[in-house]
């Protein structure tokens, strides 16, 4: 299917577990961005990628990593799960500066 | 820092009432976007505003960008129910060396009554 898709929709996880959410994009869209959309903060910011192997931190970045090494994934790993980490994630990918960029349909992490 | 903010945060219209949402941001930028969200849904993108004084208008919303004043505004005229939604602007913060991500109001939750 063509588009930005994220995956797994649902997760719940422990505390300290490591865990990934993935996104692939179809569009060979340069730049890539996770956020995260909690109640009262709208979404910020995680990592963003403005090219394979080219990732920068966002405004909140403790506790993520991100990679990539294909253009159309962007993996966000967090490596030992935290409760405060319990969010809805978005991925997002833009195909340049002057574009819109186009948001997955979100993955909601419980950490329990 | 870059920072947006959105008023009001709460509105509640009836339908037929024209309304508008503010959002003000506090660094130069020439780069504004908004997005509509349904609730348990994703972002859709509304509007795209490159420039000091563009205007987009998409059936009942119109928006607006003044880069002087750091001030966009969305417009809704004749509110219908199916307007119901949250709201949320965002700013590039484009630093020079690419697209760094956008900065989000807290978002608009739009509530249009029969």
């Amino acid at each position: 299917d063509a588009g930005i898709t994220q995956s797994p929709r649902y997760k719940i996880t422990e505390t300290g577990r490591q865990v990934t959410l993935m996104c692939h994009q179809t569009w060979s869209h340069s730049y890539m961005f996770w956020y995260r959309q909690d109640l009262g903060h709208g979404l910020r910011l995680i990592y963003y990628s403005a090219a394979a192997d080219i990732t920068d931190k966002g405004e909140v970045p403790d506790g993520y990593v991100v990679s990539r090494s294909k253009t159309e994934n962007f993996p966000l790993t967090l490596e030992s799960a935290t409760r405060s980490q319990t969010s809805v994630y978005f991925c997002a990918s833009s195909e340049s500066i002057w574009q819109e960029a186009f948001f997955g349909q979100g993955t909601r992490l419980t950490v329990v | 820092e870059l920072k947006v903010e959105q008023n009001p945060l709460f509105l509640s219209m009836q339908e037929g009432k024209n309304y508008t949402i503010y959002c003000n941001y506090s660094t130069t930028s020439d780069r504004l976007y908004w997005y509509r969200q349904d609730p348990g849904k994703s972002l859709e993108s509304l509007f795209v505003l490159l420039s000091n004084g563009a205007v987009k208008q998409e059936g009942r919303l119109m928006a607006s960008l003044d880069t002087k004043a750091r001030l966009s505004t969305l417009h809704i005229t004749a509110a219908v129910h199916d307007l119901s939604a949250t709201y949320f602007c965002a700013v590039d913060m484009y630093s020079g060396g690419g697209a760094d991500g956008l900065t989000f109001g807290k978002g608009t939750h739009l509530i249009i009554q029969p």
